[in-house]
């Protein structure tokens, strides 16, 4: 069973970090691109970052562009984000995702979400 | 950016009833276009991918169609449990945008 679980969210101060980590189970980790998106309370949906499998290419939403930093580990089958200069509007739920944007098959998979409260 | 804008942003319909969502794109996408739902604290649940395709489990009733720049979401008749938040989402170009979605609600 295929199963993401991420961690790492909570409470910030504006212009602090957090790092997001998001645990890969049930397939095989080092042949797929992932993903975060994020939601923001009560709000839609916003693609935020995506990683190919070998890390080679790495693609930002412009409102987190020069202050996230998406990454992976493969041997641990772990995806990260790195958020430096938190503001408040960061706060929402972030996602990890496994899908190939060009190549969505019929199985696509999410975590259950970590919140991150970005707050004075 | 390629911005979806998706009518009707809520809808209220009964058991039964034949639901018509659409996404209009503000330019030509390929068919990497996608709709999910979505329900109260949950993660978002793929329905439909490659713009006509069901993900795996999903029931016939959901349909998907369209081209171009104008998408549309079908459910041809609606259980309760369909009552939900409706997403849109293009993969054609980056970045990936989101429809701000449609809201299915019960009459």
């Amino acid at each position: 069973e295929v199963q993401l679980v991420e961690s790492g969210g909570g409470l910030v101060k504006p212009g602090g970090s957090l790092r997001l980590s998001c645990a890969a189970s049930g397939f095989t980790f080092n042949s797929y691109s992932m993903n975060w998106v994020r939601q923001a309370p009560g709000k839609g949906l916003e693609w935020v970052s995506s990683i190919s499998s070998r890390s080679e290419h790495i693609l930002y939403a412009d409102s987190v562009k020069g202050r996230f930093t998406i990454s992976r580990d493969n041997a641990k089958d772990s995806l990260f984000l790195q958020m430096d200069s938190l503001r408040a509007d960061d706060t929402a739920v972030y996602y990890c995702t496994r899908f190939e944007a060009r190549n969505t098959g019929p199985d696509e998979y999410w975590g259950q979400g970590t919140l991150v409260t970005v707050s004075s | 950016e390629i911005v979806l804008t998706q009518s009707p942003a809520a809808l209220s319909l009964s058991p039964g009833d034949r639901a018509t969502l659409s996404c209009r794109a503000s330019q030509t996408v390929s068919s990497y276009f996608v709709w999910y739902q979505q329900k109260p604290g949950q993660a978002p649940r793929l329905l439909i991918y490659d713009a006509s395709k069901r993900a795996t489990g999903i029931p016939a009733r959901f349909s998907g169609s369209g081209s171009g720049t104008d998408f549309t979401l079908t459910i041809s008749s609606l259980e309760p449990e369909d009552f939900a938040v409706y997403y849109c989402q293009q993969r054609s170009n980056w970045p990936l945008t989101f429809g701000q979605g449609t809201r299915l609600e019960i009459k």
